[in-house]
């Protein structure tokens, strides 16, 4: 399967433990994005990444969220001492390299985050 | 004014029907605009870009009207397999990469 790719599918985790997802991008995709979903809510841009560069954060809370995309292996969006209000799905897409205005981004199948 | 605003719905149609969903966006600035669909408890996934000219891809027809910054979608002759919720999206403006999600419209097509 070349899509992108997520893990874990589901993760539950109590309050003030540590979340961390994972992200491989499509074969051959150097961009990375992460979005965030909130119960009967849009998705929301967090970050945005290339190969060691965060390159946009503006939609990461200020604390507690980092996001990493090292030279080798997938990207990690961590979520540290997490709250109840970080249940959501968390989804990650990918891109090739952009070219004018039109960045067509194919998503993972989400990692659903449960705190409890 | 939200940034990207769709009909609510749901919308309920029997087979072979038409059906058409709106948008709205706020930012005069977007440059890129797209419906994904998004199935219960899924990824989105990308339905088609629109373009300034219109398009179309077999059943489904994108209208993109910049002056008054609304985007629409047609779906002709709905099959069952057309029940989801579609999702307008457009760039944020500025950027060629931060997409900005509608809430979507939930679409049932009953046989």
């Amino acid at each position: 399967n070349a899509g992108v790719m997520q893990n874990p599918r589901h993760l539950v985790r109590r309050r003030g433990q540590e979340a961390r997802l994972r992200c491989s991008p499509m074969k051959g995709h150097s961009h990375v994005y992460w979005y965030r979903q909130l119960p009967e809510e849009g998705l929301k841009f967090m970050v945005y990444l290339q190969k060691e560069n965060i390159i946009d954060e503006s939609g990461m809370p200020k604390e507690r969220f980092s996001a990493e995309f090292p030279k080798e292996g997938p990207s990690i969006l961590r979520i540290q001492q997490v709250v109840r209000g970080d249940s959501a799905a968390y989804f990650c897409a990918s891109s090739p390299l952009q070219r004018g205005s039109y960045n067509e981004q194919f998503f993972g199948p989400g990692t659903r985050l449960t705190v409890l | 004014r939200k940034e990207v605003e769709q009909d609510p719905g749901p919308f309920n149609v029997p087979e072979g029907a038409t059906v058409a969903f709106n948008c709205t966006y706020s930012n005069s600035a977007s440059q890129s605009f797209f419906w994904y669909r998004q199935d219960c408890r899924k990824e989105p996934k990308l339905l088609m870009s629109v373009y300034s000219s219109g398009n179309e891809d077999g059943r489904f027809t994108a209208q993109l009207n910049r002056a008054s910054q609304y985007i629409s979608l047609l779906i002709r002759d709905s099959k069952l397999s057309d029940s989801a919720t579609y999702l307008c999206v457009v760039n944020g403006g500025g950027s060629n990469y931060k997409l900005t999600f509608g809430k979507g419209t939930l679409l049932t097509v009953n046989p």
